[in-house]
């Protein structure tokens, strides 16, 4: 099975509307950690957020934040007031806790464009 | 967080010859990653290099293909051998982010061979 799910392979936005990207993870591990990376067309992978599986807020990093259900095994990225800056892939991953620590599962992205 | 250094960003490559590809890192860490992203697709793990050890490969990854360096705590190699035009992605390194518990990515070399 498949550890992350990104269903949206494309999205699109108004400029300065919000926009949810949605991912769903598969894991029978307590502990695990929740990211998401921003990946322009230059190629570089830009940290955005994190999300542990205690936290019991929803993390927020200024326009971006996350709305995690841990029940139902999902963690959307929320963008508010897109910017023509955010047209990107986006990437939902997850690293799990045990004895594979340090691998990570890459969703298969998200392509969002931000339309003038 | 760590600062990574990659290089080349990007290179065009005749077939059949190799490339090594190159991470400095700004402080030490113990275990350095090496991703490869095939166009359009999502990041796969080639392997993970410690300094002082031999690199761990993934599965459908071998030394031979992609031998790895480690010489220090701050540095590592990647060299992507023997290359195809399959071997056209984009190549990835990555250290562990202290405090965040993600990673920190290189800015990554587009690799095309023709």
């Amino acid at each position: 099975a498949q550890k992350i799910t990104q269903t949206q392979p494309g999205m699109f936005v108004q400029e300065k509307e919000a926009v949810t990207l949605d991912c769903t993870y598969d894991t029978s591990d307590q502990s695990y950690g929740l990211f998401w990376y921003k990946q322009p067309s230059s190629g570089e992978m830009i940290f955005l957020i994190y999300q542990g599986s205690y936290d019991e807020q929803n993390a927020t990093e200024g326009r971006y934040s996350l709305n995690f259900q841990k029940a139902r095994k999902s963690t959307n990225l929320v963008i508010s007031a897109s910017q023509l800056g955010d047209s990107a892939m986006y990437f939902c991953a997850m690293r799990e806790g045990g004895g594979n620590f340090n691998k990570f599962y890459f969703g298969s992205g998200t392509k969002l464009n931000v339309k003038p | 967080s760590a600062v990574i250094s990659q290089k080349p960003s990007r290179d065009i490559c005749q077939r059949g010859t190799s490339l090594t590809i190159q991470c400095q890192v700004d402080s030490q860490v113990t275990m350095m990653f090496w991703y490869r992203q095939q166009p359009g697709q999502s990041l796969t793990l080639i392997a993970t290099a410690n300094q002082g050890s031999e690199a761990t490969y993934e599965s459908g990854f071998v030394i031979d293909k992609f031998p790895i360096s480690r010489p220090n705590l701050t540095f590592s190699t990647l060299t992507v051998s023997n290359m195809s035009p399959e071997d056209s992605s984009i190549y990835l390194c990555s250290v562990e982010t202290a405090g965040l518990y993600g990673y920190t990515f290189g800015s990554g070399t587009r690799l095309t061979v023709v």
